[in-house]
């Protein structure tokens, strides 16, 4: 699978848009970009996925460039309770969840 | 709607005591994993199964042994536990391995081994 870099933190205005960065300039074609986050030390969740088309759901969109060496995680309007540590990861089809080190998303209110 | 359930929540040891961590999915999720997370740091996977009666080995297996007991039932098992096992640990499911699928994690077992 390939590697993923983010911020090591990252801080937004409680309302505002928040934008999570992710690079995955070593990404295949059949690989497919996948967002978690993680509250406190609650077992993490599943926010969104997509393989190289925008997607849009309840919680976020992810936008993916067109060569798909980068994404972008969208909050549209943070609150605090957004605060957490997001993962972004990189999996094949059938592949397994390789966790990396996550941004520390800080929402100010 | 229980999702993936772990038990117990917190658990201190012993060096050198064993232990089960369980964890049930009421899901009917075919693939299970269990995962550590050391402080400051990402999940790290330690033993999968992709279905029942089969279990692989993750990244960081040493020290653990896992049983898929049923569909629903994935336990893992410190035979002889070291102050290095201290960690939470989170047991995870999903529809299939290899599927295009999301993973439901459970709430995490906190161990302290001392």
């Amino acid at each position: 699978d390939a590697k993923t870099t983010q911020p090591t933190s990252m801080d937004c205005a409680e309302g505002r848009a928040a934008n999570l960065p992710c690079n995955h300039s070593t990404i295949s074609g059949n690989e497919y970009v996948y967002w978690y986050r993680q509250i406190h030390s609650q077992g993490p969740q599943y926010i969104i996925h997509g393989l190289k088309n925008n997607e849009t759901n309840e919680m976020a969109s992810l936008i993916i460039t067109e060569d798909r060496k980068s994404s972008t995680l969208i909050l549209p309007h943070a609150t605090l309770r957004d605060t957490a540590v997001y993962y972004c990861i990189v999996r094949v089809r059938g592949g397994k969840l390789i966790f990396g080190q996550g941004t520390e998303l800080s929402v100010k209110p | 709607n229980a999702g993936v359930t772990q038990t117990p929540k917190f658990q201190v040891l012993k060096t050198g005591q064993s232990m089960t961590l369980q964890c049930a999915q009421d899901m009917n999720h075919n693939s299970m994993y269990w995962y550590r997370q050391d402080p400051g740091m990402g999940l790290r996977l330690i033993y999968y199964s992709a279905s029942e009666g089969t279990t692989d080995k993750g990244e960081v297996p040493n020290g653990y042994n896992v049983s898929r007991l049923n569909k629903r039932e994935f336990s893992l098992r410190l035979e002889s536990a070291a102050p290095s096992q201290t960690s939470v640990y989170f047991c995870a499911s999903s529809e299939s391995l290899t599927g295009n699928y999301g993973y439901t994690f459970g709430s995490g077992t906190r161990l302290t081994v001392v």
